[in-house]
């Protein structure tokens, strides 16, 4: 089936520091990936939809200063924490979309973010 | 404002049995509903769906059930295996054609199956 790598599964930041992480299909090309963050014990919140090639489209309340998303290629989705703050510590989800499967989504296996 | 619930956060089963976990939503404009599967330290991965024309789907030991009166959806599993103990979330979207990623999620049932 389709995979999704998400890199880094784990890292640990001081507060004020920029965090990027990389959502990749490997083997299939996502026009369209998405970025999720769930607290403990909570549900996946959708925080934006990244479009490759344009603009990503935020969810209401999520700050897109805050939370910096980059689509340049076919398969390569990034996320950037800026100026992180304790707050930010969360699970940070991506998945991407595969015309091909019937559009099921697939999931990356998510990067806890700690910031102290 | 919680669209999507699960309300029981924990279920325990004996293996063999069967394992039911609900979920209600609140949006009657959600016509796509999923269940996903999670580990810990991994993604969720798609387990079974099921469209607003239906009220049942089957695959193989799960079987989800839409009660669109209620706004009520389960999903059975029948024999639960050990294997089976993992987060369960239950997801909607407005739209089938629409589905990928406008998912709004419960906030989950961690399955236990006890040999």
């Amino acid at each position: 089936g389709a995979v999704v790598s998400q890199h880094p599964s784990r890292v640990i930041c001081k507060s004020g520091t920029s965090v990027k992480i990389e959502c990749r299909s490997l083997d299939f090309q996502a026009t369209t990936m998405f970025w999720y963050r769930q607290f403990p014990k909570q549900s996946l919140m959708l925080m934006a939809t990244s479009n490759e090639g344009s603009k990503a489209t935020y969810e209401q309340g999520v700050e897109k200063d805050k939370f910096l998303i980059n689509h340049a290629s076919l398969t390569l989705s990034t996320l950037t924490v800026t100026s992180a703050h304790p707050e930010d510590s969360s699970f940070y989800i991506c998945s991407a979309r595969d015309y091909a499967a019937n559009e099921k989504l697939f999931f990356g296996s998510g990067t806890q973010l700690s910031v102290l | 404002d919680q669209q999507v619930k699960q309300n029981s956060p924990s279920l325990s089963v004996q293996e063999g049995r069967i394992s039911i976990l609900n979920c209600d939503y609140t949006n009657s404009m959600f016509d796509y509903f999923l269940w996903y599967k999670k580990y810990p330290a991994e993604g969720p991965t798609f387990l079974i769906s099921i469209s607003s024309i239906k009220d049942k789907n089957e695959d193989g030991r799960f079987t989800v059930f839409l009660n669109k009166s209620a706004k009520h959806l389960s999903l059975h599993i029948v024999p639960s295996q050990p294997g089976d103990s993992a987060v369960y979330f239950c997801a909607a979207s407005p739209s089938f054609y629409n589905q990928g990623g406008k998912l709004i999620f419960g906030q989950g049932t961690e399955l236990s199956v006890k040999p």
